[in-house]
């Protein structure tokens, strides 16, 4: 069954790093999605994106944050500064239509330090 | 805005226990309805979903129906297994930018002893 990746599966930074997170989604899909997770938190959407843009974003994106697809398999997710707060579990997801479920990565978790 | 509201847990039963975790949720318009499940050190996976109405979608043994007047996704199954130990998402998509922007609830941990 076809997977998205997600590469690190753990990743420790220092406060003021940048990060890029890295996903691979599965080939025929066309919408992408970043979540996060703070440990005991709910799952919040962060940003989607569909034909080389985002289609929306959250509060929570700021201008620390960014998506890119650079070479038409890769999407990554880029947080200029990390801060403390930034430490949670992050999630990519794709999907072929608006109407079918994700299929979401195994997540990355950064922490910040 | 939207919101998806879960028990609390953890929910503790024994093996071949019924297993019901309410969800319910508050949207505007007419969202899809989604049960993810996650399990330990794992990411999150789609376990049943429900479009409209008075669907019921189902897998693993696992169901939830779609009630419109009660703006309910309760997930239940008549027999839980010790494997089935992890935590539920109640999620919705309410797909009005056309994007499937998708709302959690706050995950009900599930633990089942032998």
């Amino acid at each position: 069954e076809p997977e998205v990746t997600q590469t690190p599966s753990h990743q420790v930074t220092q406060m003021g790093q940048e990060v890029i997170l890295r996903c691979v989604p599965i080939s025929n899909h066309l919408y992408f999605y970043w979540y996060r997770q703070i440990l005991g938190q709910k799952v919040e959407f962060l940003v989607s994106f569909y034909n080389n843009e985002i289609s929306e974003k959250s509060e929570i994106f700021d201008d620390q944050f960014s998506v890119e697809r650079p070479d038409g398999s890769n999407f990554t997710l880029k947080i200029r500064s990390t801060k403390l707060e930034d430490s949670a579990m992050y999630f990519c997801a794709s999907s072929k239509q608006v109407d079918y479920g994700y299929t979401f990565g195994s997540g990355t978790r950064l922490t910040v330090v | 805005g939207d919101s998806v509201t879960q028990m609390e847990g953890p929910v503790t039963l024994s093996e071949e226990a019924f297993l019901t975790i309410n969800c319910t949720y508050t949207a505007t318009g007419y969202p899809s309805l989604f049960w993810y499940v996650q399990y330990p050190g794992e990411g999150l996976q789609l376990l049943l979903k429900a479009t409209k109405a008075d669907d019921k979608g189902s897998n693993k043994g696992f169901e939830a129906t779609y009630r419109k007047e009660t703006t309910s996704f309760h997930l239940e199954k008549g027999s839980v297994q010790v494997s089935d130990s992890a935590v539920y998402f109640c999620a919705l998509s309410d797909g009005v930018t056309g994007f499937q922007k998708l709302v959690f609830g706050t995950g009900t941990r599930l633990l089942v002893s032998p």
